[in-house]
């Protein structure tokens, strides 16, 4: 069966320090990969999604970036972070294909920028 | 341009009492919309998905119905246990490699 894993489950973080989020996805091959971040009481805002090693889509502009150095990990990163980034981050797959069924959504991790 | 909606924000219950949860989208040009729960601080887990070619679908106390002509999808829970509390999300696929969320609707069904 399929598991993702996300880490660390929670993270506190000063305005302007650096950020890495890693997730890694088991039981698939040639996953499509996404990146959702969920500010409270809204919906999921999809920030990247990945169809292959090396190739990210950014849905929306911002000091975050992200990188798929193997077929199944996908790693969200910052240089210096802001108080806007706070927020749920959730890491997603789907199978790869040419359209998308549904999604299966890692555990999420709560960071917090002071 | 989708764009998903949910009404209610938020809803509380007493224990028992059947509800129902709404969804709207605006480009019913779509091939299939799915029901998610999530818990307080945790991931997203699929409750239903409805094809375009079907109008409900049921999985055990929870019954999702889809009208695509008017943009609407509604999620109804029998007999709801204070284990149904949660926010529910609904989400309907956009482009070929994404998938456009509502903010969801928090739910608090109390004993």
């Amino acid at each position: 069966s399929q598991t993702i894993h996300q880490w660390p489950a929670t993270l506190v973080q000063p305005v302007g320090s650096p950020l890495s989020l890693e997730c890694t996805v088991e039981g698939t091959s040639n996953p499509n990969l996404y990146w959702y971040r969920q500010a409270a009481g809204r919906g999921l805002q999809l920030l990247f999604y990945s169809v292959g090693i090396g190739q990210i889509s950014s849905e929306v502009p911002q000091n975050l970036s992200a990188s798929r150095p193997q077929d199944r990990q996908f790693i969200l990163s910052s240089k210096k972070l802001l108080l806007s980034d706070s927020g749920f981050y959730l890491c997603a797959w789907s199978v790869l294909g040419t359209r998308v069924d549904t999604q299966y959504f890692g555990p999420g991790t709560r960071l917090t920028v002071l | 341009k989708q764009e998903v909606t949910q009404i209610p924000a938020a809803l509380s219950v007493p224990e028992g009492e059947n509800l129902v949860l709404n969804c709207s989208f605006t480009d019913s040009a779509i091939y299939n919309l799915q029901w998610f729960r999530q818990d307080p601080g945790k991931g997203l887990t699929s409750l239903l998905l409805i094809q375009s070619s079907q109008r409900e679908q049921t999985s055990g106390r929870l019954n999702a119905s889809l009208d695509k002509s008017s943009g609407r999808s509604t999620l109804y829970i029998a007999a709801s246990q204070p284990g149904d509390s949660a926010t529910y999300l609904c989400a309907v696929p956009y482009n070929n490699n994404d998938m456009r969320f509502g903010a969801g609707t928090r739910l608090t069904v109390k004993p």
